[in-house]
Order: structure tokens, then sequence, then C-alpha cells
């Protein structure tokens, strides 16, 4: 398998516009994470879901973001309008259900974002 | 909230030495993980503990639970530079399947 995929790697973006990250989970994992990185508040957990439904957004930070999973195989998380405190590196993680054990969580290579 | 505190924040130590970094918190985890990272890259998962006490070794790697289930530890034996990376412990919080990521230890490992 490929691991967790996300595009793009980098993006750059002016204050105002929209910004759409997107990612590909490893497949037959049904529990997909968005987190964001940052020096000042490290490694936060925006939203999480478990077979395409949201179960937790309350890292989200705001309405300005948003997050979806149309399916199985894909999710985006969407920011409109950015302002340049979204810079971070945004993180897509996958899992299997978990069973008996906690469950291992696999990143993928993350998206740093660039608001300026 | 539930917070996770790393110490120490960086580490710059020579090719050979020991070094121990610890993972705090007032809270309880039903788990905890550590993680690795490199730069321009996401965590890798290094371990899993789940029993109060339980000790697990991954070669020069040895990771201990404490017996309250709130801390952590993370010993290296005879670091080498490619120990190098950011080093990152995770809670489970329970009840739920979110996993609560510590402040962060940066090791650099001098050839």
């Amino acid at each position: 398998d490929a691991g967790v995929i996300q595009s793009p790697r980098h993006e750059v973006t002016e204050m105002g516009q929209e910004v759409t990250l997107r990612c590909k989970p490893i497949s037959g994992h049904d529990y997909l994470f968005w987190y964001r990185q940052t020096m000042m508040r490290g490694l936060e957990l925006l939203i999480y879901f478990n077979n395409n439904v949201p179960i937790d957004d309350s890292g989200m930070p705001e309405d300005r973001f948003s997050a979806k999973m149309p399916n199985a195989s894909f999710s985006t998380l969407k920011i409109q309008p950015s302002e340049p405190r979204d810079s971070a590196v945004y993180f897509c993680a996958s899992s299997p259900e978990p069973g008996l054990s906690p469950y291992e969580q696999y990143f993928g290579p993350g998206t740093r974002l660039t608001v300026t | 909230t539930q917070l996770l505190e790393q110490s120490p924040q960086f580490l710059s130590i020579q090719e050979g030495e020991n070094l121990t970094v610890y993972c705090n918190s007032s809270s309880v985890f039903s788990s905890l993980q550590w993680y690795r990272q490199e730069p321009g890259e996401g965590p890798v998962l290094l371990v899993t503990v789940v029993t109060g006490g339980e000790v697990k070794k991954l070669k020069r790697l040895t990771f201990q639970f404490g017996d309250a289930r709130k801390d952590s530890s993370l010993h290296i034996t005879a670091a080498q530079p490619g120990d190098t990376g950011l080093y990152l412990c995770a809670g489970a919080v329970s009840g739920t399947y979110k996993y609560i990521f510590g402040t962060g230890t940066r090791l650099k490992v001098l050839a």
C-alpha cells in the first residue's frame, strides 16, 4: 500500500483565499483524522471520522474550517477565508478498527500551508 | 483539558550517550504511544503501552508507562545520529478514539 496520501505537499496563498487540502487514507482503514502542527501549539487534533461520518469536530478552530469525507477513500479540509494564523503543517492520519488493542495511526507526509 | 508535558524540550548529545525523555500529565490515560517525526514527514509510531508499569523495549529504546498511567518515559541507550528527530508522546482519551499529543522533545545526536 502507498500509505496515506496528501495533496498538495505545499500551498502558498493570500489571505482571504479559499484553501482545500486533500487526503486519501489507507485502504480498509475505518478512521480518518485531521491534525494541525505548529511550533507554538504542537500537534492538535482538528476532527476525526469513523466510516465517513464526523465523530468529533471539537478541535476545529472556527467556522472558517470545514471537513468532509464523501467516501472511504477521500477527505478534504477546507479553509475559507484563510488567514495568516492558519499557516501550519496539516496532517491526515488513518487507522484500522482498533479491536482489542489500541489503534495505530498512520500519518501522511503533511501539507505545509503558508498564508501571506 | 488534558495536557501532556514533555521534557526536555530540546536535547543535543554526542553519539554513544544515553538519554531519557519524560512525558507527564495530571490526567490518566487508557494507553500511551510514542512517535518519532523526521523533518518533512509525518509522525511514525514507535510503541504503544497499555498497562500501568508496563515496560517495552525496541532495540536500544526502552519505554515505560507509569504505574498510575499518568506519565511515561523513553530511554535511549548509546544514541546514534539516526535517532535524531522529534519525539512525541500521545495519550488516549478514555471513551474516545482521540489521542492528545505531548509538546515534543527535539533530539539531535552528533556524530
